[in-house]
């Protein structure tokens, strides 16, 4: 059974003050590691989608790697528009779309 | 990207009853998939709808309590049946491809 555990659960940041979201895993074989924003009362909003070991990607200021058990994601100077609560998951990938198990989410604060 | 709009989006019940959830997305895919995601909580796959077969269940879900229709491949139904309080969710539809997983903006649901 695949399972997937984020921390920290909460991160209050100042803005400009980078860190990094950790996401680890456990699945009998990597098909997909996905990151997520959601704002609250919204549908998740889709980041980045890695597959394997030392892959890197990049949004403005989030950069999202990837280890054989751990992704991170890197918050650059970040700002109070990014404060949300970012979730990853592993997908089992189908003929069309993936069926993903979520992580618990690390709810982001970002103050001004 | 896919754009995938939900009706209603947000709803207040009586336990016992019955609510159906529409999912709509822009453009044809084969296959669509419906989360919960229980107060304070991250997304749990329900189950696996394709055009024209019966919707694959994960471990936990039933037929019974939320029968899924797949008319054509742009729409999809999710009924949640004889309701409790613990029922009370939000339930998104996603679609893919593979590499990429979009999700519907959700219907919250409120159970008394």
């Amino acid at each position: 059974e695949d399972q997937v555990t984020q921390s920290p659960e909460a991160l209050r940041l100042q803005e400009g003050e980078s860190s990094s979201l950790n996401c680890s895993y456990t699945v009998s074989g990597l098909r997909g590691l996905f990151w997520y924003r959601q704002d609250p009362g919204k549908g998740p909003e889709f980041l980045f989608t890695l597959y394997s070991a030392g892959e890197e990607k990049e949004k403005e200021r989030l950069k999202a790697t990837l280890t054989k058990k751990e992704s991170f994601l890197h918050i650059t100077a970040p700002k109070p528009e990014d404060s949300a609560t970012y979730l990853c998951a592993v997908g089992v990938q189908e003929t069309s779309g993936s069926r993903l198990t979520f992580g618990e989410g690390t709810q982001l604060t970002v103050n001004p | 990207s896919a754009v995938i709009s939900q009706k209603p989006s947000r709803d207040i019940c009586q336990r016992g009853t019955s609510l159906t959830i529409q999912c709509q997305v822009d453009s044809q895919v084969t296959m669509m998939f419906w989360y919960r995601q229980q107060p304070g909580q991250s997304l749990t796959l329900i189950a696996t709808a394709n055009q024209g077969s019966e919707a694959t269940y994960e471990s936990g879900f039933v037929i019974d309590k939320f029968p899924i229709s797949r008319p054509n491949l742009t729409f999809s139904t999710l009924t949640v049946s004889n309701m409790s309080p613990e029922d009370s969710s939000i339930y998104l539809c996603s679609v893919g491809p593979s590499d990429t997983q979009y999700f519907g903006p959700g219907t919250r649901l409120t159970v008394l």
